[in-house]
């Protein structure tokens, strides 16, 4: 069983660049979730994709925006990039239905200059 | 609004103490899920347990016990016999139960940090 994986998972970026962070679902999962965890903090739900499409959204501005491939893959694009901005990306995939069950790939870091 | 609590940010035990890891949550719905994840050094969080609101006994995994209680909104995690390998960052997490994926509340974590 392959696990959720990340790429890539480390990348520096000046402010007002776009960046893409990609990720591959766990085998046999058709929802891929995005995370975005500052240091120090707890996670935060960013969005949600099902059947390659937004499933649910939290509280992030428009330039945060994703794609869902026919093969459960997903893209996370954060254009005009910002300081705060930098944080760890987490990709999270799971079966619809199992509230919660997500299966978390190691993250890609990014960091704003 | 939801919201969990974690007012522990770091506990340092030694080796084979029991430690207790407290959540206190918020919620206007009646049907909910709570969580418990670690997250190694590495980055990943590893989901631990679901528990639903409806479900208010306890649970036992090994050296893992969970206390679900609802009168005071709180889903407390205790390790007993505390191993180095148990250093993580510990995330206690709310969800809605309409919430058909991967929309979770988290905490803002307990570090604890566990020395030989």
């Amino acid at each position: 069983e392959t696990g959720v994986t990340q790429s890539p998972t480390h990348l520096i970026k000046t402010r007002g660049q776009q960046v893409t962070l990609r990720c591959s679902s766990q085998s046999g999962h058709n929802t891929v979730s995005w995370y975005q965890q500052a240091l120090g903090q707890g996670p935060q739900f960013i969005f949600q994709y099902y059947r390659e499409e937004e499933n649910g959204r939290g509280n992030f501005p428009p330039r945060f925006s994703g794609l869902q491939f026919p093969n459960y893959s997903s893209e996370l694009n954060v254009n005009a990039l910002e300081l705060d901005d930098s944080a760890l990306y987490l990709c999270a995939s799971s079966s619809r239905g199992l509230a919660g069950e997500l299966f978390f790939g190691e993250g890609s870091r990014l960091t704003v200059l | 609004a939801q919201k969990v609590t974690q007012a522990q940010t770091e506990i340092s035990v030694v080796e084979k103490e029991d430690v207790t890891l407290d959540c206190v949550y918020e919620t206007r719905d009646t049907t909910y899920y709570l969580f418990w994840y670690k997250q190694p050094p590495s980055g990943e969080l590893v989901f631990l347990i679901r528990r639903n609101s409806f479900d208010e006994q306890n649970e036992i995994s090994g050296r893992y016990s969970w206390n679900f209680q609802k009168s005071t909104s709180s889903f407390n995690f205790t390790i007993t016999a505390s191993q180095v390998v148990d250093s993580a960052v510990y995330f206690c997490a709310l969800s809605e139960a309409y919430n058909q994926g991967g929309k979770l509340i988290f905490g803002q974590g307990t570090e604890l940090s566990v020395k030989p």
